[in-house]
């Protein structure tokens, strides 16, 4: 079985410039989660998609975070413009519970790096 | 504050030994997840406890669920190499009538001949 995939695998931007991560999660799995993981630090939940639908973003900063997951399969982070303290790794999550939490399949993460 | 406390935060274990690392969860816990990650990968799932009183196993790593005390503990039994990483806790936590899984801040293991 094919596991989460997530690219690119490492990032290097200058601060006020874009980027964008892609996620595709495990095939079947209903639930996508975003994660950001600051160094020295555990992962912290950016956003839960629910198929295409948002379940949580309440720790998403809307003014330069966005996040889709069209037709309820792969998506896509981007952060427009970045900020020296958006250097971390973001990782992308699925599972195939429907309702709550339970067993999530990390991929590899995107490292990036703002200078 | 930190919702999922760890500890310690480091740990230096010579190869053989016992080891024990805990979470304690400022918060009732609803499921508690201890999953692994290596540098520079993504999280691997260890376990999954639900219930008080809970202890699950596999190979030589041990997990409790302590309800009551809002706690559980992770525990190594004759320490490998490849059991050096970080190892972070993870609970079901309601906000606001979403359950949310939050992470502590992990404990990196480092197993020396």
């Amino acid at each position: 079985e094919a596991g989460v995939a997530q690219s690119p695998r490492y990032k290097i931007i200058e601060k006020r410039q874009s980027v964008a991560f892609w996620c595709n999660p495990i095939s079947g799995h209903a639930t996508l989660y975003w994660y950001q993981q600051i160094l020295g630090q555990g992962p912290k939940l950016l956003i839960q998609f629910q198929n295409n639908g948002v379940v949580d973003d309440s720790q998403l900063p809307k003014d330069r975070f966005s996040a889709e997951r069209l037709k309820g399969v792969d998506s896509t982070l981007k952060i427009q413009p970045a900020k020296l303290e958006d250097s971390a790794v973001y990782l992308c999550a699925s599972s195939p519970k429907k309702y709550g939490n339970e067993k999530l399949f990390f991929g590899s993460g995107t490292q990036l790096s703002v200078l | 504050s930190q919702e999922l406390e760890q500890s310690p935060q480091s740990l230096i274990v010579q190869e053989g030994k016992n080891l024990t690392i805990n979470c304690t969860s400022s918060k009732t816990l609803y499921g508690l997840y201890w999953y692994k990650q290596k540098y520079g990968e993504g999280l691997i799932f260890l376990m999954m406890l639900q219930k008080g009183g809970e202890e699950k196993s596999h190979e030589k790593i041990t997990a409790k669920l302590d309800e009551k005390k809002q706690q559980s503990s992770l525990h190594i039994t004759a320490s490998q190499p490849s059991h050096a990483g970080i190892y972070l806790c993870g609970a079901d936590i309601q906000d606001f009538g979403n359950e949310k899984l939050t992470f502590g801040t992990g404990t990196r293991l480092t197993i020396i001949p």
